[in-house]
């Protein structure tokens, strides 16, 4: 079953704590993207990636990092320079090469909290 | 400024019952429209995906209508069952040079009761 695998779904960060969120597909999709989603608000960019090593800044990028070294994985590190990092995160993953209508699954969360 | 505003942000109707959801739109150059569903914890599903050209598209008992000249979409669910309960979330997709870019709507909060 092709999917998008987010992990953990729980995970709790102390002051000054370097975290990683992970994220997998096996859709074979090229592009891939962290998206933040704070209570009554939209959903907001924070990195996206097209292709295997590269990857660009979106919206909301200070604090975060993340890689792309392989096509199914797209981890994403929330240091401790992000000063308001508990929220749901969410990963996700398209194929732009499907035309302009392309569909993005989504993966099934991440909630970080600060303790 | 893109934008996308949702209306009503919560709403509670009673099961069996019809519900309109609105979004209203100032993104451009618009590419397409996208309705998701949202359990509480989970990733969106997609319900509905609708370009320039099409005025509604059915999923079940989603029908979704769109309105390209005014900037208006909105979500009808049809005989609403309790598993209805979800956010519902807007979604516009703008062309741009190095692909499409999404803007969200803060989604509407669907609670059916019994």
């Amino acid at each position: 079953d092709g999917g998008i695998t987010q992990s953990p779904k729980y995970l709790f960060r102390k002051e000054g704590q370097n975290v990683t969120l992970s994220c997998e597909q096996n859709l074979n999709h090229d592009a891939m993207y962290w998206y933040r989603q704070d209570p009554g608000q939209g959903l907001r960019l924070i990195y996206y990636s097209q292709i295997v090593n590269d990857f660009q800044k979106g919206d909301i990028a200070e604090g975060y990092s993340v890689s792309r070294e392989k096509k199914e994985s797209f981890p994403l590190t929330v240091t401790s320079a992000q000063k308001n990092p508990t929220a749901f995160y969410l990963c996700a993953s398209s194929s732009p090469a499907a035309g302009a209508n392309y569909g993005y699954t989504f993966g099934s969360g991440t909630r970080l909290t600060v303790v | 400024k893109n934008q996308v505003e949702q209306s009503p942000q919560s709403l509670i109707i009673l099961e069996g019952k019809n519900c309109t959801l609105q979004c209203n739109y100032t993104v451009s150059p618009f590419s397409n429209l996208r309705w998701y569903k949202q359990d509480t914890g989970r990733g969106p599903v997609s319900l509905t995906i609708m370009t320039f050209s099409e005025n509604t598209k059915s999923n079940g008992r989603y029908t979704a209508t769109l309105d390209a000249d005014t900037k208006q979409s909105s979500l009808h669910i049809t005989a609403s069952q309790l598993s209805d309960s979800a956010s519902y979330i807007c979604v516009v997709s703008m062309i741009k040079a190095a692909g499409n870019k999404l803007t969200f709507g803060g989604g509407t909060r669907v609670l059916v009761k019994p």
